[in-house]
């Protein structure tokens, strides 16, 4: 069935250094993939997408990369700050108007 | 205006009471979606509205009531909850296949 998923619950990092985020899906079928932040008492955030027709993309700070031979996706963070500090989760759109979350990532950024 | 706003911010309500959350968007986005979030876990999609049609519905109890008035408003109308039912609401919007906007959601619980 439909599974998107992280390999690691939690992550913590130094202030600075680079973060890698990963995710796996199993719905080869799908097409497009979005990473959110969630602080806090706040709603997901949306971060970087990125479409099955390409294997990377650039953002500000942030790169997402995607490996459709064996369903992988990762987050890439540049220079850490604490403001980074959040869960992170990817989603996978199966087609039209269905996101299907991963279980999340907490990023704890140390100073 | 890129924002999704969400009412109440926070809601208690007993198991026989009636009450609606509501959310509102005015970036034209013709779908609009509501999500369950429990503590430490994804958001789980409820329901989606596509051009004010419901277009899933994600096989959630009838104890929740969705309701699309316009192409701007959502509403959750809420009857008969459990003690389960507490959880973090999350409206989101977007255009079809496209990065959702969630608003920073309704804390519910029932007592």
């Amino acid at each position: 069935g439909e599974n998107v998923g992280l390999h690691l619950p939690t992550l913590s990092v130094q202030e600075g250094d680079n973060s890698i985020i990963n995710c796996a899906y199993s719905n080869s079928a799908s097409d497009y993939f979005i990473w959110y932040k969630q602080e806090s008492g706040k709603g997901p955030q949306f971060i970087i997408d990125i479409r099955s027709n390409m294997d990377k993309r650039q953002g500000q700070r942030v790169t997402v990369l995607l490996n459709k031979t064996v369903k992988h996706l990762s987050l890439q963070i540049a220079a850490t700050q604490p403001g980074d500090s959040a869960v992170y989760f990817c989603a996978e759109n199966t087609g039209g108007f269905k996101t299907i979350f991963g279980a999340g990532t907490r990023l704890f950024v140390k100073a | 205006d890129t924002e999704v706003t969400q009412t109440p911010k926070h809601l208690v309500m007993g198991m026989t009471n009636k009450k609606s959350l509501k959310c509102e968007q005015h970036m034209g986005h013709r779908a609009m979606y509501w999500y369950k979030q429990k503590a430490k876990k994804p958001p789980e999609l409820m329901f989606v509205y596509s051009y004010e049609k419901l277009s899933i519905n994600e096989s959630v109890p009838s104890r929740f009531s969705p309701e699309c008035p316009n192409s701007s408003l959502l509403n959750l109308h809420l009857h008969a909850l459990q003690p389960e039912d507490s959880a973090l609401y999350l409206c989101a919007s977007s255009q079809p296949a496209d990065e959702q906007f969630f608003g920073p959601g309704t804390r519910l619980t029932v007592l």
